[in-house]
């Protein structure tokens, strides 16, 4: 099957901090999602990129689907974006829905 | 738009008994999936529906498991004879269909088998 990387495994940064994530996939896919799973489990959608640039307040993505690989960024971090941020490749099945396969993910922990 | 929402929020249960959990999707999606994640890992797919219809189940979803969505609407998971190995946090999640497939996921159902 196909196997999604995710570096760095874990990461503490200081407050107002910026970060890159990356997310490394070993085949083709149809899509790409990031997810924001919160201390209390809840598992936020930040972005669907399929390909290219998207940005959403002080986070951006980018996927670069012709090398396997996205990146998010991170700027200006808060408390509250600690938690665990996995990457999710998505295969179309019969019907089209959307069959995600999860990364291996990144503690993030945001400190004062 | 009220979200994806699940019950019960955690299960205990003891071995050997069957349990039920519910999801109910955004209302206008018409896409329904199962996802299972154990401590440490990320999600992984279990099942999904197209509006009452099951059309693709993983390998991880054993005889014991089964899942429905009656009217296209809600959906139940249910686990018989379960094992220690059940233990799991039990995701829901929906997307509207017709090629906007962005997932949202549910607060999920912590299933602790004793």
């Amino acid at each position: 099957g196909i196997q999604v990387e995710q570096s760095p495994p874990d990461l503490i940064l200081q407050e107002g901090a910026n970060s890159t994530l990356r997310c490394n996939f070993s085949d083709s896919v149809n899509n790409l999602q990031w997810f924001h799973q919160n201390p209390w489990g809840q598992l936020i959608n930040l972005f669907y990129i399929p390909s290219g640039t998207k940005q959403n307040g002080r986070l951006s993505a980018t996927t670069v689907a012709t090398e396997r690989y996205s990146l998010l960024y991170i700027s200006s971090s808060q408390t509250t974006d600690s938690g665990v941020y996995f990457c999710a490749v998505g295969f179309i099945l019969t019907g089209g829905g959307n069959k995600l396969t999860f990364g291996t993910g990144t503690q993030l922990k945001v400190e004062l | 738009d009220t979200g994806v929402s699940q019950d019960p929020r955690h299960k205990i249960t003891k071995r050997g008994q069957n349990v039920t959990f519910r999801c109910d999707p955004i209302s206008e999606h018409n896409r329904l999936y199962w996802y299972r994640q154990t401590l440490g890992q990320g999600p992984e797919f279990l099942t999904y529906f197209q509006n009452e219809a099951q059309l693709e189940k993983s390998r991880l979803l054993s005889d014991r498991f089964s899942a429905e969505r009656p009217k296209g609407s809600f959906s139940t998971l249910e686990i018989q004879r379960t094992e220690q190995g059940d233990s799991a946090m039990y995701l829901c999640a929906s997307s509207l269909g017709g090629g906007r497939e962005k997932l949202f996921f549910g607060s999920g159902t912590q299933l602790s088998v004793l």
